[in-house]
């Protein structure tokens, strides 16, 4: 079974512009987190979607902004980017909804100049 | 929100050494997960534990959870060069937000 893919795995772009990402997850999974990962902060909850809706947000401002689709495909969109928004960004897809095995994509690598 | 405290932030051995890490929260938790983080690489579900008390061994490591469900720990016996990487522990709170600790880098000399 194929893994959690996540393109593109390497991102340049500059201050103000705005960016999106995507996840698919793996075959049969419904739920998509998204996770920011940086050496200060670690591991920071971004978002997580189920059946195309968002339930849950972490503490991130409102430039950072996902959806889901029908076939549990997701993207999130990052606007006005900083140069703080440098970072991995993780996804993570899962069974069910609030299923804590969660299994990784591989990351896209963010770099904000 | 919800915090998990997981120390030590580093640790280096010699190979053959055995390697621990902690994971606290001030509160309890309904269960708690670990993962490993390769470098350059993402982290990868190791286990769940959701009993007070429960303790989980696959090969080399061993998992806890405290009885009060508010501790956790991983243990590793013999370390090998293959155990290099990020473990973290990780407790979704009553906000239902996964929160993931920062993280035990383990290095280990040959």
């Amino acid at each position: 079974k194929a893994g959690v893919t996540q393109t593109p795995r390497y991102l340049i772009k500059t201050r103000g512009q705005q960016v999106t990402l995507s996840c698919s997850p793996i075959s049969g999974h419904r739920s998509v987190s998204w996770y920011q990962q940086t050496p200060g902060q670690g591991l920071q909850f971004l978002f997580e979607y189920f059946s195309e809706t968002q339930r849950n947000k972490g503490n991130f401002p409102g430039r950072f902004s996902g959806r889901q689709f029908s076939n549990s495909r997701s993207e999130m969109n990052v606007s006005t980017l900083e140069l703080g928004d440098s970072a991995l960004y993780l996804c993570a897809s899962s069974r069910a909804e609030g299923s804590n095995e969660q299994y990784f994509g591989p990351g896209t690598r963010l770099t904000v100049t | 929100g919800q915090q998990v405290m997981q120390i030590p932030q580093y640790q280096h051995v010699q190979e053959g050494e055995d390697f621990t890490t902690y994971c606290n929260s001030s509160t309890t938790l309904s269960n708690i997960q670990w993962y490993k983080q390769r470098p350059g690489g993402h982290p990868v579900f190791l286990i769940q534990l959701v009993k007070s008390g429960e303790v989980k061994k696959q090969k080399r490591l061993t998992f806890q959870f405290g009885e009060a469900k508010k501790n956790s720990s991983l243990h590793i016996t013999a370390t090998q060069t293959t155990d290099v990487g990020t473990y973290f522990c990780a407790a979704r709170g009553s906000n239902y937000k996964l929160t993931f600790g920062k993280g035990t880098l383990l290095t280990v000399n040959p």
